[in-house]
């Protein structure tokens, strides 16, 4: 069975940092692409970031270019986020999803960031 | 970046009934596009991939047509577990966007 958890979210001031972690099991983890998405509380879904199984090809949205790490360990199976800088507006389920192709075909059950003073 | 945009926003509608949500893209995806179902403090579930193509383990109530700019989910007949947010997504890019939710409401 395919298992993503998430942990590291928490309560984080303006311009504080926070690593996310996501421990994959129940599939060959270093041969998925995988990818961070977002949902701010009673918004929709964003994509925040993409990793290739190799982690040869990263790809971040605008929103967080420049504030956020995405990275890996294919020995450990896990899924990393590092976010710096963090705003108001980084407030959010953070989900790690996996990529079956190019389609999110699993997610984890989320973990909350809250950014405030 | 690709823009997808959901129709309506919020459904109400009854058990039985037949309902169908649309989703356009701001350009061409072909048939990259999934549908996904979530439920208040759970993860999204994956419906429908490549446009029409059901996922293992989801009712045949569920389907999804369209190509190109323009794609439906219908659900056939409306049952009290699918009272749920509804979003489409394009993956044509690794800049994946979202619909911006449909909210199916009891009526």
């Amino acid at each position: 069975e395919v298992q993503l958890v998430e942990s590291g979210g928490g309560l984080v001031q303006p311009g504080g940092s926070l690593r996310l972690s996501c421990a994959a099991s129940g599939f060959t983890f270093s041969t998925y692409s995988m990818n961070w998405v977002r949902q701010a509380p009673g918004k929709g879904l964003e994509w925040v970031s993409y990793i290739s199984s190799s982690s040869s090809t990263i790809y971040y949205a605008d929103s967080v270019q420049g504030r956020f790490t995405i990275s890996r360990d294919n020995v450990k199976n896990s899924l990393f986020l590092q976010m710096n800088s963090l705003r108001d507006e980084d407030t959010a389920v953070y989900y790690c999803a996996r990529l079956g192709g190019y389609l999110i075909d699993y997610w984890g059950q989320g973990t909350l960031v809250t950014v405030s003073s | 970046d690709i823009q997808m945009s959901q129709s309506p926003s919020t459904l109400s509608a009854s058990v039985g009934d037949r309902v169908t949500i649309t989703c356009r893209a701001s350009q061409s995806i072909s048939s990259w596009l999934a549908w996904y179902q979530q439920k208040p403090g759970k993860a999204p579930k994956l419906l429908i991939y490549k446009a029409s193509s059901l996922e293992s383990g989801v009712p045949s109530r569920f389907s999804g047509s369209g190509s190109g700019t323009k794609f439906t989910l219908t659900i056939s007949s409306l049952q009290p577990d699918d009272f749920a947010t509804y979003y489409c997504q394009q993956y044509n890019s690794y800049r994946y966007t979202f619909g911006q939710g449909t909210k199916l409401e009891i009526k």
